[in-house]
């Protein structure tokens, strides 16, 4: 059973642009809420996360958003860079780490 | 400072054989997790150490599955009687406190293949 999803396996974005990455979690109860970005070959690097008292949470080119109502949480990329490629993770927290699926991001320069 | 270390980085097993896994955590960090990540998938959590104490092992599919850190530092995941379904690499990652919200350092894995 699917505590989290990443339903968009992957995402092609102009080098410059916006890259958005999206998740949904289906418990309520979860508290919180990070992105792991990695790498081929590599272990998941922890990126940014946000608590559940707040809805937004920015660091650079990277923020995100948490809808708590909607069980949905996004990463905003602005601006996408070719170094960013790579795969997603979003994660959340109860009593363990539930990873999504992850969504493989492509930032064509 | 040196991060998370796994050894093997690769292994593989004909079916049936053990087969045992290890992890060397950032100094200091008093917890420890195991996940297995098939291909494709996002990685499952399989047992979770504070120190030396094994606070959760729900994670573990089968009790071929056996984990262990004796002196709260390294740990190692052992899988007996190897099968099939066990390839997949398994990331270890430590926290300096485990608390909810901590931030999990991950090790680069390692890609078990099982024939």
């Amino acid at each position: 059973d699917q505590q989290v999803k990443q339903n968009s396996p992957s995402l092609s974005v102009q080098e410059g642009r916006i890259s958005i990455l999206n998740c949904d979690y289906t418990n309520s109860m979860f508290d919180y809420f990070l992105w792991y970005k990695k790498y081929p070959a590599e272990g998941p690097t922890f990126l940014i996360s946000i608590s559940s008292i707040k809805d937004k949470n920015e660091d650079g080119r990277f923020t995100v958003f948490l809808n708590k109502s909607a069980k949905h949480l996004s990463l905003h990329i602005v601006p996408s860079q070719p170094g960013d490629s790579a795969v997603y993770f979003c994660a959340v927290t109860g009593n363990q780490f539930y990873f999504g699926t992850g969504t493989s991001l492509t930032v064509i320069p | 400072g040196a991060g998370v270390s796994q050894s093997p980085r690769y292994k593989v097993a004909k079916r049936g054989q053990d087969v045992a896994l290890r992890c060397d955590p950032i100094s200091g960090h008093v917890s420890l997790f195991w996940y297995q990540q098939a291909l494709g998938q996002g990685p499952e959590f399989l047992t979770y150490f504070q120190n030396e104490a094994q606070l959760d092992k729900s994670g573990l599919p089968s009790d071929r599955f056996f984990a262990e850190r004796p002196e709260g530092s390294v740990s190692t995941l052992k899988i007996q009687r190897t099968q099939q379904e066990d390839s997949a690499v398994y990331l270890c990652a430590s926290s300096y406190w485990g608390a909810r919200g901590d931030t999990q350092y991950f090790g680069p894995g390692t890609r078990l293949t099982v024939l």
